[in-house]
């Protein structure tokens, strides 16, 4: 089954602790993204890949780094997480631009 | 700065009448527009696309309009069910992968 999936799907931690969320898609997309959703403000793109070892900000980049070694994989990385990043978390890919972005079933992250 | 704004955050209409939702965008030039649905705590899904250079796109019962002149973009549902009841986004996005999306619009339809 084609599909985006995302772990874990919860998570607490605390303040500083550095945590990875994973995101692996099974299309051979090109194209990664991550989002964070937080009521009030929608859904903001944090970076993105357009392939293997190119990656860019997008419109919330601070405090977050990603990776994207393989084509598959597009981990998302809080080196000192922070209460402010307390949020709904969604992992998306697609073949490539103006084609379908499938999204990811969201992690949810709790910051103390 | 760039701006998305979709009409009120909830519409509330009849089954079996038209939905209408609209995003309106500023300072910004999108090679295309995307419009997803999302349910309560569930990733969005895509629903249509159109690109720059396309007026109308149509899909069963959704049709989605791009007006860049007015930089405006009305998705419609027609004869509208419950099970369309979630809420519906639309992104913009440029050619170099940026994607901004609007708060999103939440619809009920009643029986």
């Amino acid at each position: 089954e084609a599909q985006v999936t995302q772990n874990p799907r919860y998570l607490i931690t605390v303040t500083g602790k550095k945590l990875t969320v994973t995101c692996s898609q099974n299309m051979n997309h090109e194209y990664m993204s991550w989002y964070r959703q937080d009521p009030g403000l929608g859904l903001r793109q944090i970076y993105y890949s357009m392939n293997v070892e190119v990656t860019d900000k997008g419109d919330v980049p601070e405090g977050y780094k990603v990776s994207r070694k393989e084509k598959r994989n597009f981990p998302l990385i809080l080196e000192s997480p922070s209460p402010n990043q307390t949020s709904l978390y969604f992992c998306a890919s697609s073949s490539g631009l103006q084609e379908t972005q499938y999204f990811g079933p969201g992690t949810r992250l709790l910051v103390l | 700065s760039q701006k998305i704004e979709q009409n009120s955050e909830a519409l509330n209409i009849q089954e079996g009448k038209t939905a209408t939702l609209t995003c309106n965008y500023t300072n910004y030039s999108p090679a295309y527009l995307q419009w997803y649905r999302q349910d309560p705590g569930r990733g969005p899904v895509f629903l249509l696309l159109i690109r720059e250079n396309e007026k109308e796109k149509r899909k069963e019962r959704l049709k989605v309009t791009f007006d860049t002149t007015l930089k405006q973009s009305l998705f419609h549902i027609t004869a509208s069910q419950p099970a369309d009841s979630a809420t519906y986004l639309c992104a913009l996005d440029t050619n170099a992968g940026k994607s901004t999306f609007g708060d999103g619009t939440t619809l009920t339809v009643k029986p």
